[in-house]
């Protein structure tokens, strides 16, 4: 069975400017998670998705950060513009239902460096 | 706030030792804890999810505990292999309508041939 899948793995792009990232969930997986990961820090959930509804959104940066969970299976974050401050590892995650229940799984991330 | 600390955030013991990582958390509403294993470079890999209401889970040479009264889990690593060195990270899933998975910082652990 296929885990989360993320892309790109790795981008390096200058302030200012807007950057995606995709995920596709394990599949069958209902709930889909973003979270950012500091250096030496845990990650921090942005956003939550049950299916294509966006249940908690209160981490996520409004002003310049979006994310979108279209027929409730692939999702996609983005950034724009991007800032300094924003370089670290987003994190894809699904569960089956709701986490409380289930193991939640995790990709490989996408490492953002922005200069 | 819910607040999750790791101790020790670093550790290095030499090949075959049993070891023993601590994860405390300040709010014992929670659904459940669970242990992550990170490797350089990559993702989260889920080593063992204990419900609130369990007390220990056990997979291989790992048994992790729980003791929510007291706010604290304990990751045990039995006969400690140089392929056990990575990060290892608890997280605690809040209740409530957050359902919000709190990470603690990780203890970087190195094992040594």
């Amino acid at each position: 069975e296929a885990g989360v899948v993320q892309s790109p793995r790795y981008k390096i792009i200058e302030k200012k400017q807007p950057v995606a990232f995709w995920c596709n969930p394990i599949s069958g997986h209902n709930t889909l998670y973003w979270y950012r990961q500091n250096l030496g820090q845990g990650p921090e959930l942005l956003i939550r998705y049950e299916n294509e509804e966006a249940v908690d959104d209160s981490q996520l940066p409004k002003d310049r950060f979006s994310a979108e969970r279209l027929k409730g299976v692939d999702s996609t974050l983005k950034i724009q513009p991007a800032e300094l401050g924003d370089s670290a590892v987003y994190l894809c995650a699904s569960s089956l239902r709701r986490g409380f229940l289930n193991t939640i799984y995790f990709g490989e991330g996408s490492w953002l460096t922005v200069v | 706030k819910q607040e999750v600390t790791q101790i020790p955030a670093a550790l290095s013991v030499p090949e075959g030792e049993n070891l023993v990582l601590n994860c405390s958390f300040t709010d014992s509403a929670i659904y459940n804890l669970q242990w992550f294993r990170q490797d350089p470079g990559k993702g989260l890999t889920s080593l063992l999810l204990i419900q609130s209401s369990q007390r220990e889970q056990t997979s291989g040479r790992l048994n992790a505990s729980l003791d929510k009264s007291s706010g604290r889990s304990t990751l045990y690593i039995a006969a400690s292999q140089p392929g056990d060195s990575a990060t290892y990270l608890c997280a605690a899933l809040l209740q409530g309508g957050s359902e919000k998975l709190v990470f603690g910082k990780g203890t970087k652990l190195t094992v040594n041939p």
